[in-house]
């Protein structure tokens, strides 16, 4: 079974903190993938990446970065957190096929408070 | 273009009922359609997913039904069980690896 796994499961951090948010797959998938969830508005994608120190802007990329030096592991930093960045984070990541039938295997979530 | 509609936002089925799920898309390039579901404190996970060359599939109580020329697509599930209950994500992808997600549908089975 694929495993994605993110660092933390909650996490309270101050505004104006540099926020590290880290996933890590163990199914050797090229893609991954962050995502944001907020009641009503579903999972908006942020940033995704298709190899390492790839990234590609996603829909809602403004205040956040990515890295990805390894392959197995996907990284979402915070530059400077403020209160509207508060949510839950999810990691995913997919294969690549020479198909659109990919699909995306979640973590379980951070879920980031910013006071 | 890129977005998914879902509908209702919150759903509440008695147990044994039939429990609904709508969305619409606009981009005809979406050629795979996946539902997800996700229990509380858990990430999404893949139930079922169809292909627009099929107009309906079914895995055990879980049915898609795919109207292309409506862009439409609904998701039925069958003797709903209290288990069942969750939040489920109606999705859209094509070529370039992304899905896109509708907003998410709350499902609450009464006992």
């Amino acid at each position: 079974d694929v495993k994605v796994t993110q660092s933390s499961r909650y996490l309270v951090k101050r505004t104006g903190e540099k926020v590290f948010l880290e996933c890590v797959q163990d199914m050797d998938h090229e893609n991954m993938f962050w995502y944001r969830q907020d009641p009503g508005l579903g999972l908006r994608l942020i940033y995704f990446s298709y190899d390492v120190k790839m990234k590609e802007k996603g829909d809602i990329p403004e205040g956040y970065s990515v890295s990805r030096e390894k392959k197995e592991r996907f990284s979402l930093i915070l530059e400077s957190a403020s209160t509207n960045q508060t949510s839950m984070y999810l990691c995913a990541s997919s294969l690549v096929l020479d198909t659109p039938y990919n699909e995306q295997f979640f973590g379980p979530g951070t879920r980031l408070t910013v006071l | 273009q890129q977005q998914v509609k879902q509908s209702p936002q919150s759903l509440i089925v008695q147990k044994g009922g039939i429990s609904i799920i709508n969305c619409a898309y606009e981009n005809t390039a979406f050629d795979y359609f996946p539902w997800y579901q996700q229990f509380p404190g858990k990430g999404p996970a893949l139930l079922i997913a169809i292909r627009p060359d099929v107009s309906e599939k079914k895995e055990g109580r879980f049915t898609i039904s795919f109207n292309k020329s409506a862009k439409q697509f609904s998701l039925h599930i069958m003797d709903s069980q209290p288990g069942d209950s969750a939040t489920y994500f109606c999705a859209a992808s094509g070529r370039d690896d992304k899905i896109i997600f509708g907003k998410g549908t709350r499902l609450h089975i009464l006992p």
